[in-house]
């Protein structure tokens, strides 16, 4: 398996908190993602990074921002958290973006 | 990226090949077919990929019929560890792939193996 750890596993948090994501990869890989996945709407790309301090957005990246200041370690950061932003999320990595990604365990994220 | 259609669910016995189906007959000449799966609660694991040529690997086949507008994936000997969602994907490959990063994933084929 890919060396792929989120951390934290499950958080419980209140609205209008900051929460920060991390994923953290011992392959590495160039290139990392953060998904979200929500009934009914299967994985949505929020960001990806495709190199040290270098990002861009998905499809849903409104209330989120990463970093990417070491290669092993993308951050995600929802600033003010909102209820709408309870979800699983996914870390995914792969060695290039023509590459298969590789993903982690998921972040389950609930915010009250 | 093409659209591809599974059947929401399928059985299969224990032991047995796992025969799983998808379309996407509206593939270009430059999108592969990946598919991955999801067991329940874990990240989607990926399991092969190809273009228009037969793969193989450790964990399953890739059969793309001639016209490339359907794919089935086969997993050999199936066990109950293989109970999961599996993804049918079609995705466009550039050099760099730069700006086109993402998996678009569908709602999959629950499949479930029965002892």
């Amino acid at each position: 398996d890919a060396g792929i750890t989120q951390s934290p596993r499950h958080k419980v948090t209140e609205t209008g908190t900051p929460v920060t994501l991390r994923c953290h990869q011992t392959e590495n890989h160039r290139y990392m993602y953060w998904y979200r996945q929500d009934p009914g709407h299967g994985l949505r790309l929020i960001h990806y990074s495709y190199g040290v301090k270098d990002t861009d957005k998905g499809e849903v990246s409104d209330g989120y921002s990463v970093s990417r200041s070491k290669t092993e370690d993308f951050l995600l950061t929802l600033e003010s958290a909102t209820s709408s932003q309870t979800s699983v999320y996914f870390c995914a990595i792969s060695a290039a973006g023509n590459q298969p990604q590789h993903f982690g365990d998921g972040t389950r994220l609930s915010i009250l | 990226d093409a659209k591809t259609t599974q059947p929401p669910s399928m059985d299969c016995a224990e032991g047995r090949a796992a025969n799983l189906p998808c379309n996407h007959s509206t593939i270009s000449g430059n999108e592969y077919v990946y598919w991955y799966r999801q067991i329940h609660s874990q990240g989607p694991q990926y399991i092969i990929h190809g273009l228009k040529n037969n793969e193989t690997n450790e964990m399953a086949s890739l059969i793309i019929t001639e016209d490339r507008k359907s794919s089935t994936l086969i997993l050999p000997h199936a066990t109950l560890r293989d109970t999961a969602v599996y993804y049918c994907i079609v995705r466009v490959l550039k050099v760099s792939n730069f700006g086109n990063e993402k998996l678009t994933f569908g709602t999959g084929t629950r499949l479930t193996i029965i002892p």
